[in-house]
């Protein structure tokens, strides 16, 4: 399966800076999850677009599904130091096949 | 149970010996996936099961790698022979069929010595 592309690979960021990971795929994606992963962690879920344009807010996270359904964003607003980890975007093939993206890796310098 | 279960958390094995990894998925969750994931690397998808039946198989790296599910519920991944090549942290998931979120267990960190 075409795997979903995630840019940048890695941030850093200074605490109470904003911070935006993005999600690109060749293909047109029925739905795009997001999921979290803590250093040492496993993955958990955080959200899931479905809609073209669909945006969804938790608290200081923002998640976005572009209008063709081909690409997807994450953004934190004033990022904190539990806000550390990994963010992958995850699409679903036709089986339910979770499909992870390349991931990005984020570090909150406090 | 509460989550999904593997076992065990840390395996140490020498190359050459077989390996078993189990997972016990959340009661009534239908599906099952196996990961692999290597250090600071991303999640390579292995197998994937539907009930008892593995419709993908596509992401087994060889044929020393097999995987079961017996009764819908616990799986068992197996490595034969192993290489150093094979350690990582092995990654179970499960969810309800309709592509909702997938909850991930705790891992089974492998090294191969």
């Amino acid at each position: 399966g075409q795997q979903v592309m995630q840019i940048p690979q890695y941030q850093h960021v200074q605490e109470g800076e904003d911070f935006t990971t993005y999600c690109n795929s060749s293909t047109t994606l029925s739905n795009i999850q997001w999921y979290k992963q803590r250093p040492g962690g496993h993955p958990v879920f955080l959200i899931q677009l479905v809609k073209s344009g669909e945006v969804k807010k938790q608290k200081r996270l923002t998640f976005q599904f572009g209008e063709a359904k081909k690409n997807s964003s994450l953004h934190i607003t004033a990022t904190q130091t539990t806000d550390v980890g990994t963010y992958f975007c995850v699409r679903t093939s036709g089986t339910y096949k979770y499909i992870f993206g390349t991931g990005t890796r984020l570090k909150v310098l406090a | 149970g509460a989550g999904v279960s593997q076992s065990p958390s840390n395996k140490v094995t020498e190359k050459g010996k077989d390996v078993e990894l189990r997972c016990d998925p959340i009661s009534g969750h239908t599906a099952l996936y196996w990961y692999r994931q290597s250090l600071g690397q991303g999640l390579e998808f292995l197998i994937y099961f539907q009930g008892n039946s593995a419709p993908d198989k596509s992401g087994l790296p060889s044929d020393r790698f097999s995987a079961e599910r017996t009764g819908g519920s616990v799986s068992t991944l197996t490595i034969q022979r192993t290489q150093q090549e094979d350690s990582a942290v092995y990654l179970c998931a499960s969810s309800f069929a309709d592509g909702t979120e997938a909850f991930f267990g705790q891992g089974t960190r492998l090294t191969v010595v």
